[in-house]
């Protein structure tokens, strides 16, 4: 049971270079969500789905954009990467939000923005 | 708009030492609230989930209690191991998921 996996580990990106990364879980959970953890700020809710086809803005939501075309995938994407995007980011899910259940998360991924 | 603060920022006790972390919250309308442990470069393990309507929730040495009234919730941890250094955070579940920035703590042997 790998639970909540992120790929990739670790990038290094250009300013105003895109990537995408990818959050799979395998539990069958409806809510996902992407966080980012900087120093100091706690963790901050950048995009949320809860479920197949959806998606919702949290927090911190401006240069980024996300897709969930499966129940088990959620794609976080920064089209035109900047150095203030530079943090630890990680995905979460949860059978729904608000039914005490616990956030599951994955092991996070490093993205720096030179 | 949901702000969670924690207190202390860090602490560094010896070992065999009870010790207790704060969480506060500015909004008690929430559905549960969590404590997560997160290791160096790793991602957050929950530890306990108090739903609104308990007042505490325990596993083996970590005890939590939630004080919605207040805002407050306390994480307990009795006889501290060098394996408990680690960050601890608290998360409400309300109108939206909002972290507290964390307690760094340090177990020495």
């Amino acid at each position: 049971n790998a639970g909540v996996t992120q790929t990739p580990k670790f990038r290094v990106l250009k300013t105003g270079q895109s990537m995408t990364l990818l959050c799979a879980q395998d539990m069958n959970h409806e809510y996902m969500y992407w966080y980012r953890q900087d120093p100091g700020m706690g963790l901050r809710l950048i995009h949320y789905s809860v479920g197949e086809g959806t998606t919702a803005k949290g927090e911190v939501p401006d240069g980024y954009n996300v897709s969930r075309l499966k129940k088990q995938n959620f794609l976080l994407g920064l089209e035109s990467a900047a150095p203030s995007q530079t943090s630890v980011y990680f995905c979460a899910s949860s059978y729904y939000m608000g039914n005490n259940q616990p956030q599951h998360f994955g092991d996070g991924t490093r993205l720096s923005i030179l | 708009k949901q702000e969670v603060t924690q207190i202390p920022a860090a602490l560094s006790v010896p070992e065999g030492e009870n010790l207790v972390l704060n969480c506060s919250f500015t909004d008690s309308a929430i559905y549960n609230l969590q404590w997560f442990r997160q290791d160096p470069g790793k991602g957050l393990t929950s530890l306990l989930l108090i739903q609104s309507s308990q007042r505490e929730q325990t596993s083996g040495r970590l005890n939590a209690s939630l004080d919605k009234s207040s805002g407050r919730s306390t994480l307990y941890i009795a006889a501290s191991q060098p394996g408990d250094s680690a960050t601890y955070l608290c998360a409400v579940d309300g109108q939206n998921f909002v972290f507290g920035p964390g307690t760094r703590l340090s177990v020495l042997p």
